[in-house]
């Protein structure tokens, strides 16, 4: 079975804080995809950034990091000072190479950065 | 280079009365999807297209739903008769392959918000 689990379902922080988004998944394919993607109140996806299974590399991308462990099938992301923007909804995704193509998304975690 | 383009944004509609979703992929992108996002449900996979043949079309609630892609730059999603419980944010993606090769991200339009009163 697939699963992504996002158990934080709301996180409300102060701006210039530190946060850190869950992600756990579940899967039985040796070869997958990780996906985290923000949803801002204006509604679009955006896509962030996408993991291999066999690139346990952690990523930097300016105030953004992710933390990929198989260890524990974690995806996890955080985001260093925190600013107001940054308020969005973020959902991570799980998708198996081979003939399944459905993405599995997780429920999302709103994010609320409060001045 | 433009996104994926969806119209129209908004749709609000009486009960029983068709409804036309459109989207134009990514330029070079040969795969499509079709989305539905709402509170209860979060996101749900309606169907999927790969050089514009429909691959997957197991999320498609019932024979009131349907999908074209007549060509590698249009897709519509149709629903006939509407109906209140279909009110949600329809999304449209596109990405350059399937995303089980090479994992390729899914690039999202803004999304049609439908209301079906």
């Amino acid at each position: 079975a697939q699963k992504v689990t996002q158990a934080q379902t709301e996180i409300s922080v102060v701006e210039k804080e530190d946060v850190t988004l869950d992600c756990v998944y579940e899967t039985r394919d040796t070869t997958y995809y990780l996906f985290w993607y923000k949803q801002p109140p204006s509604g679009e996806l955006v896509f962030l950034i996408r993991r291999n299974s066999f690139d346990e590399q952690n990523e930097i991308s300016g105030r953004y990091s992710w933390n990929f462990q198989k260890s524990t099938s974690s995806f996890n992301f955080t985001i260093t000072a925190s600013q107001v923007v940054d308020s969005a909804v973020y959902f991570c995704a799980l998708i198996n190479a081979g003939n399944n193509r459905k993405l599995i998304w997780g429920l999302g975690t709103s994010l609320a950065v409060n001045p | 280079d433009a996104g994926v383009i969806q119209s129209p944004r908004h749709e609000v509609t009486e009960m029983g009365q068709e409804v036309t979703l459109r989207c134009k992929p990514i330029s070079g992108h040969n795969s499509l999807f079709w989305y539905r996002q709402t509170m209860m449900r979060g996101l749900e996979l309606l169907i999927y297209f790969n050089n514009n043949v429909p691959i997957d079309d197991s999320g498609m609630p019932e024979d009131r739903f349907s999908a074209k892609m007549p060509n590698a730059s249009f897709s519509t999603l149709k629903i006939q008769p509407s109906e209140p419980r279909d009110s949600a944010v329809y999304f449209c993606a596109s990405s350059s392959s399937s995303p089980t090769v090479g994992g390729s991200p899914l690039h999202f339009g803004n999304g049609t918000r439908l209301t079906v009163t």
